[in-house]
Protein backbone atom coordinates (compact mmCIF):
# COMPACT_ATOMS: atom_id res chain seq x y z
CA UNK A 1 0.00 0.00 0.00
CA UNK A 2 1.71 3.01 -1.10
CA UNK A 3 1.94 6.08 1.85
CA UNK A 4 2.01 9.38 0.97
CA UNK A 5 4.70 10.57 -2.44
CA UNK A 6 5.60 13.94 -3.11
CA UNK A 7 7.55 15.08 -6.07
CA UNK A 8 10.15 16.04 -6.75
CA UNK A 9 12.43 15.07 -3.98
CA UNK A 10 14.60 17.98 -4.20
CA UNK A 11 14.63 21.18 -6.13
CA UNK A 12 17.00 24.55 -6.35
CA UNK A 13 15.13 27.93 -7.41
CA UNK A 14 16.16 31.07 -7.45
CA UNK A 15 14.87 34.24 -5.52
CA UNK A 16 11.75 36.42 -7.02
CA UNK A 17 10.63 32.34 -9.14
CA UNK A 18 7.61 30.33 -8.67
CA UNK A 19 7.39 26.82 -7.20
CA UNK A 20 5.01 23.74 -7.99
CA UNK A 21 5.18 21.01 -5.28
CA UNK A 22 2.97 17.93 -5.87
CA UNK A 23 1.49 15.22 -3.63
CA UNK A 24 -0.82 12.02 -4.02
CA UNK A 25 -2.51 10.90 -0.72
CA UNK A 26 -2.32 8.07 1.04
CA UNK A 27 -5.00 5.59 -0.90
CA UNK A 28 -8.13 5.61 1.21
CA UNK A 29 -7.52 8.97 2.51
CA UNK A 30 -9.07 12.18 1.37
CA UNK A 31 -7.63 15.52 3.18
CA UNK A 32 -3.97 16.88 2.35
CA UNK A 33 -2.02 18.99 4.65
CA UNK A 34 1.02 20.81 3.75
CA UNK A 35 4.22 21.87 6.08
CA UNK A 36 6.74 23.76 6.21
CA UNK A 37 9.82 22.46 8.24
CA UNK A 38 13.00 24.66 8.68
CA UNK A 39 16.07 23.41 9.78
CA UNK A 40 16.10 22.16 13.04
CA UNK A 41 12.63 23.60 13.73
CA UNK A 42 9.75 21.27 14.25
CA UNK A 43 7.02 21.45 10.95
CA UNK A 44 5.11 24.38 10.54
CA UNK A 45 1.39 24.43 9.33
CA UNK A 46 0.59 25.62 6.01
CA UNK A 47 -2.79 24.99 5.32
CA UNK A 48 -5.36 22.26 4.62
CA UNK A 49 -7.51 20.80 1.79
CA UNK A 50 -10.88 18.69 1.64
CA UNK A 51 -13.04 18.12 -0.78
CA UNK A 52 -11.04 20.72 -3.03
CA UNK A 53 -11.50 23.68 -0.58
CA UNK A 54 -8.65 25.11 1.78
CA UNK A 55 -10.12 24.60 5.07
CA UNK A 56 -7.96 25.77 7.23
CA UNK A 57 -4.90 28.13 6.93
CA UNK A 58 -1.66 28.40 8.86
CA UNK A 59 0.33 32.26 9.43
CA UNK A 60 1.99 31.87 6.05
CA UNK A 61 1.66 34.48 3.09
CA UNK A 62 -0.70 34.55 0.37
CA UNK A 63 2.56 33.64 -1.61
CA UNK A 64 1.70 30.08 -0.79
CA UNK A 65 -1.82 28.77 -2.59
CA UNK A 66 -2.64 25.53 -3.17
CA UNK A 67 -5.21 23.28 -4.90
CA UNK A 68 -6.76 20.20 -4.22
CA UNK A 69 -7.95 17.57 -7.53
CA UNK A 70 -11.12 15.49 -7.71
CA UNK A 71 -8.54 12.57 -7.10
CA UNK A 72 -7.36 14.13 -3.70
CA UNK A 73 -3.89 15.12 -4.95
CA UNK A 74 -2.81 18.39 -4.34
CA UNK A 75 0.11 20.77 -5.38
CA UNK A 76 1.78 23.53 -3.02
CA UNK A 77 2.47 26.91 -5.01
CA UNK A 78 4.97 29.73 -4.15
CA UNK A 79 5.68 32.73 -5.85
CA UNK A 80 8.17 34.99 -5.48
CA UNK A 81 10.26 32.85 -3.89
CA UNK A 82 12.88 34.59 -0.68
CA UNK A 83 16.14 33.32 0.51
CA UNK A 84 13.72 32.31 3.63
CA UNK A 85 11.53 29.70 1.60
CA UNK A 86 14.30 27.25 1.89
CA UNK A 87 13.15 24.57 3.49
CA UNK A 88 11.69 20.79 3.41
CA UNK A 89 7.81 20.61 2.34
CA UNK A 90 5.88 18.22 4.00
CA UNK A 91 2.61 16.35 2.81
CA UNK A 92 0.39 14.97 5.12
CA UNK A 93 -3.01 12.75 4.04
CA UNK A 94 -5.35 11.40 6.72
CA UNK A 95 -9.01 10.59 6.38
CA UNK A 96 -10.94 12.24 9.07
CA UNK A 97 -13.67 13.15 6.39
CA UNK A 98 -14.92 9.78 6.15
CA UNK A 99 -14.45 9.66 10.20
CA UNK A 100 -11.81 6.98 10.04
CA UNK A 101 -8.68 9.04 11.65
CA UNK A 102 -5.96 6.96 12.70
CA UNK A 103 -3.33 9.54 12.44
CA UNK A 104 -1.49 11.43 9.63
CA UNK A 105 0.56 9.99 7.17
CA UNK A 106 3.66 12.05 5.85
CA UNK A 107 5.20 12.09 3.17
CA UNK A 108 9.32 12.24 2.97
CA UNK A 109 8.92 15.67 1.66
CA UNK A 110 10.27 17.87 -0.97
CA UNK A 111 13.83 19.75 -0.25
CA UNK A 112 13.33 23.37 -2.13
CA UNK A 113 16.88 25.49 -1.83
CA UNK A 114 15.99 29.18 -3.06
CA UNK A 115 19.16 30.93 -4.20
CA UNK B 1 -3.33 26.37 20.38
CA UNK B 2 -2.26 24.96 23.52
CA UNK B 3 1.21 24.07 24.34
CA UNK B 4 2.96 21.36 25.30
CA UNK B 5 7.09 20.90 26.99
CA UNK B 6 8.88 18.49 26.37
CA UNK B 7 12.69 18.00 27.51
CA UNK B 8 15.30 18.93 24.59
CA UNK B 9 16.73 15.45 24.64
CA UNK B 10 17.00 12.24 26.20
CA UNK B 11 19.23 8.93 26.08
CA UNK B 12 18.06 5.24 26.75
CA UNK B 13 19.69 2.09 26.15
CA UNK B 14 19.18 -0.38 23.70
CA UNK B 15 16.74 -3.01 24.89
CA UNK B 16 15.25 -1.12 27.92
CA UNK B 17 12.17 1.11 28.15
CA UNK B 18 11.57 4.33 27.43
CA UNK B 19 9.37 6.81 29.12
CA UNK B 20 9.65 9.86 27.13
CA UNK B 21 7.52 12.85 29.55
CA UNK B 22 5.05 15.59 28.15
CA UNK B 23 3.46 18.67 29.96
CA UNK B 24 0.22 19.94 28.60
CA UNK B 25 -0.85 21.85 31.70
CA UNK B 26 -3.44 23.85 29.50
CA UNK B 27 -5.13 21.13 27.31
CA UNK B 28 -8.95 21.40 26.77
CA UNK B 29 -11.41 18.74 26.86
CA UNK B 30 -11.84 18.48 23.60
CA UNK B 31 -7.75 18.48 23.02
CA UNK B 32 -6.21 14.90 21.81
CA UNK B 33 -2.55 13.94 22.75
CA UNK B 34 -0.73 12.95 19.52
CA UNK B 35 2.51 11.62 19.22
CA UNK B 36 4.60 11.64 16.25
CA UNK B 37 8.51 10.99 15.66
CA UNK B 38 10.83 11.97 12.66
CA UNK B 39 13.57 9.87 11.88
CA UNK B 40 17.12 11.39 9.98
CA UNK B 41 15.70 12.32 6.67
CA UNK B 42 12.45 11.35 6.33
CA UNK B 43 8.61 13.25 7.14
CA UNK B 44 7.19 12.74 10.63
CA UNK B 45 5.77 9.24 11.38
CA UNK B 46 2.87 8.58 13.63
CA UNK B 47 2.98 7.01 16.60
CA UNK B 48 -0.24 6.66 18.87
CA UNK B 49 -2.95 9.27 20.14
CA UNK B 50 -5.64 9.28 22.97
CA UNK B 51 -7.78 11.45 24.54
CA UNK B 52 -8.32 10.22 28.05
CA UNK B 53 -8.01 6.49 28.71
CA UNK B 54 -4.07 5.26 28.07
CA UNK B 55 -3.73 3.90 24.99
CA UNK B 56 -1.15 0.62 23.16
CA UNK B 57 -0.65 -0.25 19.80
CA UNK B 58 2.23 -1.88 18.47
CA UNK B 59 4.53 0.77 18.10
CA UNK B 60 3.91 1.78 22.01
CA UNK B 61 2.43 2.67 24.65
CA UNK B 62 0.47 6.30 26.14
CA UNK B 63 0.13 6.91 29.58
CA UNK B 64 -2.30 9.86 30.07
CA UNK B 65 -2.63 11.33 33.92
CA UNK B 66 -5.93 11.36 35.37
CA UNK B 67 -5.91 14.78 35.03
CA UNK B 68 -4.86 14.86 31.69
CA UNK B 69 -2.13 17.89 32.23
CA UNK B 70 0.86 15.03 31.24
CA UNK B 71 1.61 12.51 29.21
CA UNK B 72 4.01 9.95 29.14
CA UNK B 73 4.91 8.10 25.50
CA UNK B 74 6.73 4.43 26.57
CA UNK B 75 8.41 2.71 24.47
CA UNK B 76 8.46 -1.09 25.86
CA UNK B 77 12.18 -2.41 24.51
CA UNK B 78 13.69 0.40 22.18
CA UNK B 79 15.74 -0.38 19.54
CA UNK B 80 18.69 1.80 17.45
CA UNK B 81 15.43 2.10 14.93
CA UNK B 82 14.00 4.11 17.66
CA UNK B 83 16.53 7.31 17.41
CA UNK B 84 14.67 10.17 16.72
CA UNK B 85 12.81 13.73 17.47
CA UNK B 86 9.56 12.65 19.47
CA UNK B 87 6.54 15.41 19.00
CA UNK B 88 3.97 15.52 22.01
CA UNK B 89 0.76 17.40 20.03
CA UNK B 90 -2.45 18.58 20.93
CA UNK B 91 -4.85 18.26 18.64
CA UNK B 92 -9.19 19.16 18.16
CA UNK B 93 -10.43 17.11 16.10
CA UNK B 94 -12.45 19.34 15.28
CA UNK B 95 -9.59 21.66 14.34
CA UNK B 96 -7.36 18.85 12.91
CA UNK B 97 -4.08 20.90 12.11
CA UNK B 98 -0.88 19.04 14.13
CA UNK B 99 1.17 22.36 15.94
CA UNK B 100 4.93 21.04 16.16
CA UNK B 101 7.31 22.00 18.88
CA UNK B 102 10.42 21.37 19.07
CA UNK B 103 10.09 17.95 20.16
CA UNK B 104 12.60 15.77 22.13
CA UNK B 105 15.93 14.18 20.82
CA UNK B 106 16.26 10.73 21.66
CA UNK B 107 19.36 8.68 21.50
CA UNK B 108 19.45 5.12 21.71
CA UNK B 109 22.78 3.80 23.09
CA UNK B 110 23.59 0.49 22.11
Amino acid sequence: DAGVTQSPTHLIKTRGQQVTLRCSPKSGHDTVSWYQQALGQGPQFIFQYYEEEERQRGNFPDRFSGHQFPNYSSELNVNALLLGDSALYLCASSAPGTGKFNGYTFGSGTRLTVV
Amino acid sequence: DAKTTQPNSMESNEEEPVHLPCNHSTISGTDYIHWYRQLPSQGPEYVIHGLTSNVNNRMASLAIAEDRKSSTLILHRATLRDAAVYYCILSNFGNEKLTFGTGTRLTIIP
